[in-house]
C-alpha cells in the first residue's frame, strides 16, 4: 500500500471532465512538487504534469494539475477514448528520503 | 530526440545476479539525475533507485537496499542497475527514466523484463 493514496478507478463519458486525487502528508506532497504520469496499456509511462501544475511541451491543455496542502489533483477535460489509461502521482518523501508513486488510478471512458 | 534503451533483462534463478543497462542518447546525459522504476505485470509503478549527475549520491528503495546498486558511466552515456541476491518478488519490468528536476521523469525507456524463477 502506497504512502500516496489514489482512487483505484474513475470513469466518465466522452467529452466530460474527470479529476483524480492524490492524498499524502506534510512529508511528501505538503512540501515537495508532484508530477503526474499516464501509462497506456503495454507502454512506458508518460509525463503529463510536473512541479504540481506545469505541462511538458506536447501535452494538451486538457490536462491540468493542482496542489493544495497535502493533496494533489489531476484534471482531464474533454475526455477521449484514447485517454483510457492508468494515471500515477509521484513526489519525494522528505522523511523516508525516497521517491514515491501513488497506487495508480485506472481511467475508463465510458 | 532524447531516447533511453534498456537491456540486460532475462531469466535468473533466485539468489542470482543480473546487471541492467540503460543507453542514453539525444540529450546531455551527464547533466541529469536518473532513476530506475519497476512494475510487476498488472500492478503499479514502484521507484527503485536514483543517482545524481556524477554518481556521488544515490538513493535506493528499502525493498532493494543492500542488494541493488545504481551507477552510471557518463563517458558511455549509460546507466546501470546491478541486481544481486535476486528474489522471486523482484520479477518485473524495469524502466530507466531521465529526471528533469524535482522528481519529474520526462523520458522513459521501453523497459526490460526480469524474471526470477527456479
Amino acid at each position: 500500500q502506497s504512502v500516496l493514496t489514489q482512487p483505484p478507478s474513475v470513469s466518465a463519458a466522452p467529452g466530460q471532465k474527470v479529476t483524480i486525487s492524490c492524498s499524502g502528508s506534510s512529508s511528501n506532497i505538503g512540501n515537495n512538487y508532484v508530477s503526474w504520469y499516464q501509462q497506456l496499456p503495454g507502454t512506458a509511462p508518460k509525463l503529463l504534469i510536473y512541479e504540481n501544475n506545469k505541462r511538458p511541451s506536447g501535452i494538451p491543455d486538457r490536462f491540468s494539475g493542482s496542489q493544495s496542502g497535502t493533496s494533489a489533483t489531476l484534471g482531464i477535460t474533454g475526455l477521449q477514448t484514447g485517454d483510457e489509461a492508468d494515471y500515477y502521482c509521484v513526489t519525494w518523501d522528505t522523511n523516508l528520503r525516497v521517491v514515491i508513486f501513488g497506487g495508480g488510478t485506472k481511467l475508463t471512458v465510458l | 530526440e532524447a531516447q533511453l534503451v534498456e537491456s540486460g533483462g532475462g531469466l535468473v534463478q533466485p539468489g542470482g545476479s543480473l546487471r541492467l543497462s540503460c543507453a542514453a542518447s539525444g540529450f546531455t546525459f551527464s547533466n541529469h539525475w536518473m532513476d530506475w522504476v519497476r512494475q510487476v505485470p498488472g500492478k503499479g509503478l514502484v521507484w527503485v533507485a536514483r543517482i545524481n549527475t556524477d554518481g556521488s549520491d544515490t538513493s535506493h528503495a528499502d525493498s532493494v537496499k543492500g542488494r541493488f546498486t545504481i551507477s552510471r558511466d557518463n563517458a558511455k552515456n549509460t546507466l546501470y542497475l546491478q541486481m544481486n541476491s535476486l528474489r522471486t518478488e523482484d520479477t518485473a519490468v524495469y524502466f530507466c527514466a531521465k529526471d528533469r528536476g524535482y522528481d519529474a521523469m520526462d523520458v522513459w525507456g521501453q523497459g526490460t523484463t526480469v524474471t526470477v524463477s527456479s
